[in-house]
């Protein structure tokens, strides 16, 4: 079984704090996404890593960055945190090749909220 | 610009009944559709997929069906059942690279709730 580990499932952190969120997955995936999910927007993208030390931006990249310095691990940070990054934040991975489908495999997430 | 559109925000069905979920999307330069179920309190799951060349792809209880022209893909639970109850949402695959990198765009989802 797939496996998508983030470190916490609940955040609480004051505005302009640094903030970082872990995800650690077991299936030697070379892609990794970062989230993060509001009612009514659904799941937008905010950075993905192909390989180690790569790093793509997503759709909402403002005000994040990502690190991944091994394979199996992808760090969200959160600068300055700010009221309006309170969110549900979703890690995923999947493996790399596109002639067939890669099922993205997601953690539990980790619910941020900013004060 | 929201290139995937689940309309619907919520549904709610009757146990026993079929469920039919509806998504929309505008760039015809996706090759895969998914759908994905989420729980509270938990990841989203991946449920059911199609390829951009096929109409329909089944999967037990699960049918998904896709119309090129309409840019419209639905999905359809028979019979329901109340573990069912979840947001679904679907998803669209884009090639954004030469290396193959691949992301996916996800509609809003909708609430599916059965009623026993």
């Amino acid at each position: 079984d797939v496996k998508v580990t983030q470190s916490s499932r609940y955040l609480v952190k004051r505005t302009g704090e640094k903030v970082f969120l872990e995800c650690v997955q077991d299936m030697d995936h070379e892609n990794m996404f970062w989230y993060r999910q509001d009612p009514g927007l659904g799941l937008r993208l905010i950075y993905f890593s192909y390989d180690v030390k790569m790093k793509e931006k997503g759709d909402i990249p403002e005000g994040y960055s990502v690190s991944r310095e091994k394979k199996e691990r992808f760090s969200l940070i959160l600068e300055s945190a700010s009221t309006n990054q309170t969110s549900m934040y979703l890690c995923a991975s999947s493996s790399l090749g596109y002639l067939k489908l890669n099922i993205q495999y997601f953690g539990a997430g980790t619910r941020l909220s900013v004060l | 610009d929201q290139q995937v559109k689940q309309n619907s925000p919520s549904l709610s069905v009757q146990e026993g009944r079929i469920s039919i979920l509806n998504c929309d999307y505008t760039n015809s330069m996706f090759d895969y559709f998914l759908w994905y179920k989420k729980y509270p309190a938990e990841g989203p799951t991946f449920l059911i997929s199609i390829s951009s060349i096929k109409d329909k792809n089944e999967d037990g209880r699960f049918t998904v069906f896709l119309n090129k022209s309409a840019k419209h893909l639905s999905l359809h639970i028979v019979p329901s059942q109340p573990g069912d109850s979840a947001v679904y949402f679907c998803a669209a695959r884009g090639i954004i690279s030469n290396f193959g990198n691949e992301k996916l765009t996800f509609g809003t989802g909708t609430r599916l709730t059965i009623i026993p």
